[in-house]
């Protein structure tokens, strides 16, 4: 089954405001991935946040992570039409694999 | 540089028939990972190469799927009599040994269709 539970499933918003998406996930984990996936295709690697790490940034997105909750979340500050997409977290733990997700579909409206 | 490739980039098959999937990692990357993706779904493992050790094989659906990999680079996974549930797209990614727990690089997949 799915480690991953992302919420929500669908977000639409205008450009220029702000998207925040949610993972939450079942056991220990040593780092936690978030993913872009355009038009059902292949995914790009976002950020990496470790499991001692409670926040992250890089550019307009920023991570925080709390192991407590099991759970993250993605924010996008001042997003734009090409940040439609869908986003994935995807935690990597014991089992020596990524687990993904759901996803949350983003779109963005100029 | 040149980024996982995969082909074909869509498949059309009959009910029954049987498909391989072929995935080029990136040169170098030693672990290699093949997944599906349902429609409207998140990433489902399927299977996992590390160099020379015995892959983790432990999220093929059933007997039908099968993966190899040749010579350390080239991978095809095959399913055999295929079954409409198998349609998805099937994706690919590679990393380096020691950064397969940091990222994983993706290809674009092959969106598989199973009439």
């Amino acid at each position: 089954s799915q480690q991953g539970e992302e919420d929500p499933q669908a977000l639409s918003i205008q450009e220029g405001e702000n998207a925040t998406m949610n993972c939450s996930y079942k056991t220990s984990i040593n780092n936690l991935q978030w993913y872009r996936q355009n038009s059902g295709r292949g995914l790009v690697h976002l950020i990496l946040i470790r499991s001692n790490e409670r926040e992250k940034h890089s550019g307009r997105l920023r991570v925080t992570l709390d192991t407590s909750k099991k759970s993250s979340s993605l924010l996008i500050t001042a997003s734009r039409a090409a940040d439609t997409a869908s986003y994935f977290c995807a935690t990597w733990g014991n089992t020596g694999k990524l687990i993904f997700g759901q996803g949350t579909t983003l779109q963005v409206k100029p | 540089g040149a980024g996982v490739s995969q082909s074909p980039s869509n498949k059309v098959t009959e009910k029954g028939k049987d498909v391989e999937l072929r995935c080029d990692p990136i040169s170098g990357h030693t672990a290699l990972y093949w997944y599906r993706q349902s429609l409207g779904q998140g990433l489902e493992f399927l299977i996992y190469f590390q160099g020379n050790s015995a892959p983790d094989k432990s999220g093929l659906p059933s007997d039908r799927f099968s993966a190899e990999r040749t010579g350390g680079s080239v991978s095809t996974l095959t399913i055999q009599r295929t079954q409409q549930e198998d349609s998805a797209v099937y994706l690919c990614a590679s990393s380096p040994r020691d950064r397969a727990r940091h990222e994983q690089f993706f290809g674009p997949g092959t969106r598989l269709t199973v009439l």
